[in-house]
């Protein structure tokens, strides 16, 4: 009953540093999303992957890379994290993509990330 | 450029209180409309709203679509404190998310 997984829970970078953020899902869902919450600013679409080997930009993917390892994995990277990326981040996943039937999203529990 | 407005952002009410939230929308080949609840950690699915007119419910909340007006409601009765959240609205087409309404049920 894992559901998405995310690691780090907590990760405090330097500027200029890089990181990964690693995200799996058990629940053998075709799309993957990355979101980023800035406090008053909702949730903001990073990147998502509809399916294993396909990636695309959302809303605000600069600064951001993407890797859909497998069905089950998506990672976020930072190649060199800057202060305006301090966020919590959320990974999700979804059986499908939007217009389709099943495609409410699951969350990962989220990812709090501060850059100094 | 897909938009989706919610309204109030915050709000301050009473245990046993009766809120309206708001989520306005404009997006190209709109298919549907859901609803989260965040509390501290992730958010979690309520309501997904397709059809224009149809309440969806689930104890003390419901929600509509007006798909002619381009908003929905999120309604909550009888408040409770456990009410207490971020409660955001998401269209699909990459599913654009709202600023969310921070609701804050006081005893």
């Amino acid at each position: 009953n894992a559901g998405v997984t995310q690691t780090p829970k907590f990760q405090v970078l330097k500027t200029g540093q890089s990181m990964t953020l690693q995200c799996a899902q058990d629940m053998n869902h075709n799309s993957m999303y990355w979101y980023r919450q800035d406090p008053g600013m909702g949730l903001r679409l990073i990147y998502y992957s509809a399916s294993e080997g396909t990636t695309d930009k959302g809303e605000v993917p600069n600064g951001y890379n993407v890797s859909r390892l497998n069905k089950r994995e998506f990672s976020l990277r930072l190649e060199s994290a800057a202060p305006s990326q301090t966020s919590v981040y959320f990974c999700a996943s979804s059986e499908a993509l939007p217009g389709s039937g099943a495609n409410v999203l699951t969350f990962g529990a989220g990812s709090r990330l501060t850059v100094l | 450029e897909d938009k989706v407005v919610q309204s109030p952002l915050s709000l301050v009410v009473h245990e046993g209180d009766t809120v309206t939230l708001n989520c306005s929308y404009e997006v190209t080949n709109f298919r549907s409309l859901l609803w989260y609840k965040q509390e501290k950690k992730a958010p979690t699915f309520l309501f997904m709203l397709t059809s224009s007119g149809i309440e969806k419910k689930s104890g003390r909340l419901s929600s509509i679509l007006d798909k002619k007006e381009l908003f929905s409601i999120l309604n909550i009765t009888a408040t409770q404190t456990g009410d207490s959240a971020i409660y955001l609205c998401a269209s699909h087409k990459k599913l654009v998310f709202g600023k969310g309404t921070k609701l804050t049920v006081n005893p």
